[in-house]
């Protein structure tokens, strides 16, 4: 148990869908992350939310939409996506402050895109 | 821009063998540190880190890495493998104290064999 869960595990979704991943954070942190990880490509950036306010996004297209209404909770909306966006999504958390600066994650959602 | 290199994407040990993952970073500043590991269908979990306290650093499962800055390198070993060691295996680093701004490897898919 890493205290950071995602849902679904498994999302399978057309191109025309609207869909939502959640994460929730059971750790005190602050700050939140989410990660896209595909085949043969290192973990890539896509936001990052302090104190639920939104600090970093990496150029990522607006078809992903995050929402952060707590610092327990990220959401990340989906919607008409493509095939080369199915990858693993990955949420992860952190402390800010705490002199620990590792970040914590999920298991994950494995995201298709048909 | 930093960058994390990890020589081979796929290393292949017998049971009770050397395991040994290279992790090499670019920068003329040290940074913090960290190996983190990826089960099958898991998210990554936290094996160790390095944060300026002791060269040497312990992690779980028996691993242990080494920071050398004249090489600027932080290679993961483990004296002897064991089969639930199979996962891949993420260098990262930070030079941020707050544990924001990861630049990931790509990861080293490890194979125990038996």
């Amino acid at each position: 148990e890493t205290g950071v869960t995602q849902t679904p595990r498994h999302l399978v979704m057309g191109m025309t869908n609207k869909k939502s991943l959640k994460c929730e954070q059971h750790l005190g942190h602050n700050a939140m992350y989410w990660y896209k990880q595909s085949a043969k490509k290192p973990l890539e950036l896509m936001f990052v939310y302090n104190f639920k306010e939104q600090t970093e996004n990496n150029s990522v297209p607006s078809r992903f939409s995050p929402e952060c209404p707590n610092s327990s909770h990220l959401f990340l909306h989906l919607h008409t996506l493509q095939p080369e966006d199915s990858a693993l999504y990955l949420c992860a958390s952190s402390h800010l402050y705490s002199g620990s600066n590792e970040q914590f994650f999920g298991p994950g959602t494995r995201l298709t895109v048909l | 821009a930093q960058s994390v290199t990890q020589l081979g994407s796929h290393v292949s040990v017998s049971e009770g063998a050397l395991v040994l993952l290279r992790c090499n970073y670019s920068s003329s500043v040290p940074p913090y540190l960290f190996w983190y590991v990826q089960y099958p269908n898991q998210g990554l979990q936290l094996l160790l880190k390095y944060t300026s306290a002791a060269t040497l650093v312990k992690g779980i499962n028996g691993f242990e890495a080494e920071f050398k800055k004249s090489e600027t390198s932080f290679h993961l070993t483990k004296p002897s493998a064991h089969m639930r060691d199979a996962a891949e295996y993420f260098c990262a680093v930070t030079f941020d104290n707050y544990g924001q701004n990861f630049v990931f490897g790509p990861g080293t898919r490890l194979s125990v064999l038996p």
